[in-house]
């Protein structure tokens, strides 16, 4: 089975703190998604990637980035954390134009 | 902006009833459709998919409508558990765009089982 694993389950972050967020997929799937979940606002993307080193915003792109040096590795980036970040973060892979296999998720609180 | 949408947010059926989740999208372009479980507190698990030139499609407890004329998806979970208790997302795959990659998704309908 394909695996997207995320590197921790809950993060506590100060204001102001850098984040990294990391996600690793096993299957040599070429898209890469971040996404965070937020109640009564769904699912809304941050950044997405086709290939290594490639990234392009998604809607909510702002106070965010991403990098993606090799294929099974996408990691996101709260360059300064603020509390409007605190959310559930849901990284995603896929192959072509087939549906997602999410991550377990990183709900992260910035206090 | 189109977008897939859920005619209702929350559903309550007793167990070993049948369930039965609808979805509403707008983009005529799309051709795959997708239905998401999303239990507490853990990501979205894949249940099913259909592509555009079917009508239905059959898994394990669960089937999917996909009628394109009113632009409707449905999924259909059979004898339905205490573990099938859960969100559950429709998405979008909108055909040949620029974004095909890319997944739309519903808000959700939470489903309770109730014993």
């Amino acid at each position: 089975d394909v695996k997207v694993t995320q590197s921790s389950r809950y993060l506590v972050k100060r204001t102001g703190e850098k984040v990294f967020l990391e996600c690793v997929q096993d299957m040599d799937h070429e898209n890469m998604f971040w996404y965070r979940q937020d109640p009564g606002l769904g699912l809304r993307l941050i950044y997405f990637s086709y290939d290594v080193k490639m990234k392009e915003k998604g809607d909510i792109p702002e106070g965010y980035s991403v990098s993606r040096e090799k294929k099974e590795r996408f990691s996101l980036i709260l360059e300064s954390a603020s509390t409007n970040q605190t959310s559930m973060y849901l990284c995603a892979s896929s192959f072509q134009r087939t549906g997602y296999t999410f991550g377990s998720g990183t709900r992260l609180t910035v206090v | 902006g189109e977008s897939v949408g859920l005619h209702l947010p929350t559903l309550s059926v007793q167990e070993g009833d049948n369930s039965i989740i609808n979805c509403a999208y707008s983009n005529s372009a799309s051709d795959y459709f997708i239905w998401y479980k999303q239990e507490s507190g853990k990501g979205p698990q894949f249940i099913i998919d259909i592509r555009s030139n079917m009508d239905k499609r059959q898994g394990q407890r669960v089937t999917v409508l996909l009628n394109k004329t009113v632009k409707h998806l449905s999924l259909q979970i059979a004898a339905t558990q205490p573990g099938d208790s859960a969100v559950y997302f429709c998405a979008e795959n909108k055909g040949s765009s620029g974004s095909a990659r890319q997944l739309t998704f519903g808000s959700g309908t939470q489903l309770t089982v109730l014993p």
